[in-house]
Order: C-alpha cells, then structure tokens, then sequence
C-alpha cells in the first residue's frame, strides 16, 4: 500500500496562475482533508470531506476549491494564485471522521511569485 | 471554533532527560486529542491520541494526560533520544473533521 499520495511535490506559480493539487488514498478510508502548513502555525484545514459525494469548508477556505472525485482522489485547486498562498499543502485521510488516525501525505511545496 | 495553543515553542533537552509539552484548548466539546510528530521535510505522523473518557494513555516511553475540566493535555516523552528530535504538534476536535492544531513544539535532544 501506498497510503496517502500526493502530486506534485514542488511548485513555482506566478501570482494570477491557476493549478490543481492532487491527492489519492489506497486505504478505502472515507474521509479527507486538505491542511496546509505555514512557519510558526501549525497546520491548518482548508476543506475536507467526510465522505465520497460531500466537501465542508475548514478553517482557511478563501482562494480555494475541491473536488471529490471518487473515494480515493480529492483535489484542491487554487483559481488565482496570490503569494500568501505560499505554503506546504498537506492531504490527509481517515478510516471515518470519529476520531480516527488522519495518515497524512508527503506534501507540495508551492512558491507564489 | 476550537483554539488550542501549545507550549513551549522550543524544548532542548539533554539525552535521557524527560521532556513535556502542554496545551490547552476552548471548546468544551472537544472530545478527541492527537499528538503528532513531524521530522524535518516529513509528514506528519500520530505518535498517541486520547479521547474525553480517558484521563491517561502510555505507549512504550510516551505519555498523554487530559484534564478535561482544566481544558489542558500535554505529552510526556521519557528517556528522550536523539531519534525524538523533531516538532510535536497537538490537535483538538469534537471529531476528526475539523481538527485544530497548535503551533509545534520543536523538541531537541542533546546528546
């Protein structure tokens, strides 16, 4: 098992450009997050869903979208890149969403210029 | 919503000594409690977690303890070693949806 993948790892956009994060899970877990992760701040969420067919706002969900394609895939896209947009982005899952294990990806870097 | 804030940011500690970090949190309907450990460029990873009805958990040389009427865990790691250098970040939730994490504990083990 893979567990939680993520793609791509790195990033460079310039402010104004578009692009897709994509995230997939081989767990058959129902839930899945999206956090990203700044110096200083710990994580925070940005979207999740609960399961397959649903997606909730976190905390920070200004600037971005997602999608739940199937239940293995979640993907979070980013309409106009800004620089506070800066960040490491993390994808998560869990098994359900009543306190279960979140297993975490590797992570994207994305640098907005 | 949840506010949980964690201290100390920075904890050096000598090899074999103990090391604690703290946190508390507000909202009273937090009932689910994770620590999660980060190593330098790696992903986050669940060390121990805790849920209300529990008011100590130990895994091996590591320690959660939760005071639910105080609002406040904190982690104990015992006989620290050099491969437990790395950043602690605790969590809170009424579920596993919306986790709320404090800022990281960078936690250095002299040798």
């Amino acid at each position: 098992n893979a567990g939680v993948t993520q793609t791509p790892k790195f990033q460079v956009l310039k402010t104004g450009q578009s692009m897709t994060l994509q995230c997939a899970q081989d767990m058959n877990h129902n839930s899945m997050y999206w956090y990203r992760q700044d110096p200083g701040m710990g994580l925070r969420l940005i979207y999740y869903s609960a399961s397959e067919g649903t997606t909730d706002k976190g905390e920070v969900p200004n600037g971005y979208n997602v999608s739940r394609l199937n239940k293995r895939e979640f993907s979070l896209r980013l309409e106009s890149a800004a620089p506070s947009q800066t960040s490491v982005y993390f994808c998560a899952s869990s098994a359900t969403g009543l306190g279960e294990t979140q297993y975490f990806g590797p992570g994207t870097r994305l640098l907005v210029l | 919503g949840e506010n949980v804030e964690q201290h100390p940011s920075t904890l050096s500690v000598q090899e074999g000594d103990s090391a604690v970090i703290k946190c508390t949190y507000s909202d009273s309907a937090s009932n689910y409690f994770p620590w999660y450990k980060q190593e330098l460029g790696k992903r986050p990873q669940l060390i121990i977690d805790i849920r209300s009805n529990v008011g100590e958990k130990k895994d091996q040389r590591i320690a959660v303890t939760l005071n639910k009427t105080a609002k406040h865990f904190s982690l104990h790691i015992t006989e620290t070693q050099p491969e437990d250098s790395a950043v602690y970040f605790c969590a809170a939730g009424p579920n596993d949806y919306k986790l709320s994490f404090g800022a990281g504990t960078t936690v250095t083990v002299r040798a």
